[in-house]
């Protein structure tokens, strides 16, 4: 079975770091682009950053670019997301997902259940 | 950017009914980036549809997609208490944008 599970979520102080891993299990990381999508409480959905399945090409949303860093270890197989900078705003459920693109349709169609960043003081 | 707007914020129907959803852009968008997701309190998303029309593998053919350019439509047909949630579009093409969703009760 597919599996995404990501940890490393918790308390951290406005201008603070935090590391944010997802494990895959199921299927291979290295034959899929990953991304992140956040979710602050109560709101929609955000997307946050992806990296190509051999982590040459990434690219990361506005509202995190030169703070966040995706990055990946396909031997472990295992997805990472860089936090620094950390603001109130980016309080939020943080999803890592797998890309998926066939015949030039794309989706992301497997979620892991996501870990809680809270940045308070 | 490309905004997507979904409409209505909030859809109130009884089991057995159908529900349309519906999620326009601010430009046109190819028919191959048009996702759906299903996200019921607590979980994660779901992908319901793919490529604006496609069923993503073991999804009820009472979920379909439909649309093209900038005017996109989800159709739950025969709804069940189960369907309840938040349902969200999605334009797949960086920066991956989401529409701010639409919540379906059903009574």
């Amino acid at each position: 079975q597919e599996q995404l599970v990501e940890s490393g979520g918790g308390v951290v102080q406005p201008g603070g770091s935090l590391t944010l891993s997802c494990v895959a299990s199921g299927f291979m990381l290295g034959s899929f682009a990953m991304c992140w999508v956040r979710q602050a409480p109560g709101k929609g959905l955000e997307w946050v950053a992806t990296n190509s399945h051999d982590a040459t090409s990434e690219d990361h949303a506005d509202s995190v670019r030169g703070r966040f860093a995706i990055s990946r270890d396909n031997s472990k197989n295992t997805l990472y997301l860089q936090l620094n900078s950390l603001r109130r705003e980016d309080t939020a459920l943080y999803y890592c997902a797998r890309h998926y693109w066939q015949s030039g349709e794309g989706r992301m169609d497997v979620w892991g259940k996501g870990t809680t960043v809270t940045v308070s003081s | 950017e490309i905004v997507l707007t979904q409409s209505p914020g909030t859809l109130s129907l009884s089991p057995g009914e159908r529900a349309t959803l519906s999620c326009r852009a601010s430009q046109s968008v190819g028919s191959s980036q048009l996702g759906w997701y299903q996200q019921k309190p607590g979980q994660a998303p779901r992908l319901l549809i793919y490529a604006a029309f496609r069923r993503a593998t073991g999804i009820p053919d009472r979920f379909s997609g439909s649309g093209s350019g900038t005017d996109f439509t989800l159709t739950i047909s025969r709804l069940e208490p189960e369907d309840s949630a938040m349902y969200y579009c999605q334009r797949y093409g960086r920066p991956y944008t989401f529409g701010q969703g639409t919540k379906l009760e059903i009574k």
